[in-house]
């Protein structure tokens, strides 16, 4: 069974603090990975993708990728009350040719002014 | 931006009857999704649709489960007879290449009575 882990949280946060939220996965040969954020009631959107090993920067987003590890983390940087929501870590499972995503639970934040 | 469009957003039905929910893909898409999302609980992958067949299916996705692109534009989800087991928010994605990540539409609340 192909499993993605995230911690719940909640994680909370100081307005203009960095957030760090990470992720663990299961199989071994996957090699796509994804950062959606969902407020409640609604749905999934895409804020990074990678791909390599590294880090992957996007506006007040990194994400990182460590393969060897399998661990993948998403950091906000300034954050601000608006990104308030769920993180959800999706994997493209490695043997599937048709790119199913298996999610974790997701990662509450929660941005305090 | 182009987006995934999902149609009814809320859908209340009783028990045991079929239930029809619709979504239009991102035009020039290729790959088209079903994923469904128990409140509370994680995003969990229902099936895959290419080149006008099911690529993949999930356990969840049995005989009561069926999918159809009947016009080249909308892409369906059926389920014949629904249990309240079914209650969900379901989401529709696409995406254009294998290598492309997968953009949701907003979901349709399932409510079975």
């Amino acid at each position: 069974q192909k499993e993605v882990e995230q911690n719940s949280g909640p994680l909370s946060v100081p307005e203009g603090a960095i957030a760090s939220l990470n992720c663990t996965y299961s199989d071994r040969v996957s090699q796509s990975f994804f950062w959606y954020r969902q407020y409640s009631g609604k749905s999934p959107e895409l804020i990074m993708s990678i791909y390599s090993n590294g880090d992957k920067e996007d506006g007040r987003f990194t994400a990182q990728l460590n393969k060897a590890s399998q661990y993948v983390s998403l950091l906000i940087r300034d954050s601000q009350p608006s990104d308030s929501a769920t993180y959800l870590c999706a994997v493209k499972v490695g043997s599937s040719n048709t790119g199913k995503l298996i999610f974790g639970q997701g990662t509450t934040l929660q941005v305090k002014p | 931006e182009p987006e995934v469009t999902q149609t009814p957003s809320h859908q209340v039905t009783q028990m045991g009857q079929e239930v029809i929910l619709r979504c239009v893909p991102i035009s020039n898409h290729l790959y088209f999704y079903w994923y469904r999302q128990i409140l509370g609980q994680k995003v969990e992958f229902l099936v895959s649709f290419y080149n006008n067949e099911i690529s993949e299916k999930s356990e969840i996705f049995d005989d009561q489960f069926s999918v159809e692109r009947p016009d080249g534009s909308n892409f369906t989800l059926k389920i014949r007879s629904t249990k309240l087991e079914d209650s969900a928010m379901y989401f529709c994605a696409s995406k254009g290449r294998v290598d492309q990540p997968q953009h949701f539409g907003d979901g349709t609340r399932l409510s079975i009575l």
